[in-house]
């Protein structure tokens, strides 16, 4: 069965400041890898995913995260962060040709500071 | 294009009260359906989830049940809800292997307190 980890519980960092969240999966067969964002008492939104193909995947908010087969990682990127980033991150992950269902690790709040 | 909708929003209900979430999802059809619970730090569980009318899969053991009696239309009841209950529940749709897609798109969720 396929787990997903999300190493950091929370993340503070300064506006305008890079940003790493990281997210570790495992497996046993290829898999689809997702990243959610979700804002204070609402419902989770899609911010990207990889099924196949390219990589390096981009959303249209400027956020990025790159499927790393090797290292089993998808760790979501930002070069500068604005304070309306703020709001939690999740990593799901589904396998392919697998059950339909989405493993999510346990999210990561990311907080922007002026 | 779809949307999902959830309601109530909120809802505040006394220990060993009946419950009832509803949950409907408009331009398209024959979704998998989902119900989630995302308690304060403990990220999201999947509760039920459904492919058809009628076939409903339980993930935790608990006094909750679901049904889907309409093709985009997924109920979750309980009979007498525990403290526990307490949370933020999702619905969630996907096209799922037929429709080419394994992503969610998640309702706007309902807050619920059990007091």
């Amino acid at each position: 069965a396929q787990s997903v980890t999300q190493l950091d519980s929370q993340v503070p960092v300064f506006e305008e400041a890079p940003v790493e969240l990281r997210c570790n999966y495992s497996s046993s067969v290829s898999v689809y890898l997702f990243w959610y964002v979700q804002y204070p008492n609402q419902g989770l939104q899609l911010l990207l995913k990889y099924l196949s193909g390219s990589t390096l995947v981009e959303s249209i908010n400027g956020f990025e995260a790159e499927f790393n087969k090797s290292q089993t990682s998808f760790h979501l990127r930002k070069p500068s962060v604005h304070i309306s980033d703020t709001a939690e991150y999740f990593c799901a992950v589904s396998e392919k040709g697998g059950s339909e269902k989405l493993v999510f690790g346990k999210g990561t709040k990311l907080t922007v500071n002026p | 294009s779809q949307t999902i909708h959830q309601w109530p929003a909120t809802l505040v209900q006394p220990v060993g009260s009946p419950l009832s979430l509803e949950c409907t999802v408009e331009g398209t059809s024959n979704p998998n359906l989902y119900w989630y619970r995302q308690a304060a730090g403990r990220g999201l569980q999947l509760l039920f989830y459904s492919v058809g009318i009628g076939q409903i899969s339980s993930e935790v053991p608990q006094n909750l049940s679901a049904s889907r009696p309409q093709d985009r239309q997924f109920i979750l009841s309980s009979k007498k809800l525990l403290l526990s209950d307490s949370g933020f529940y999702l619905c969630a749709w996907a096209l799922g292997q037929a429709g080419g897609g394994y992503e969610q798109y998640f309702g706007p969720g309902t807050r619920l307190t059990v007091t």
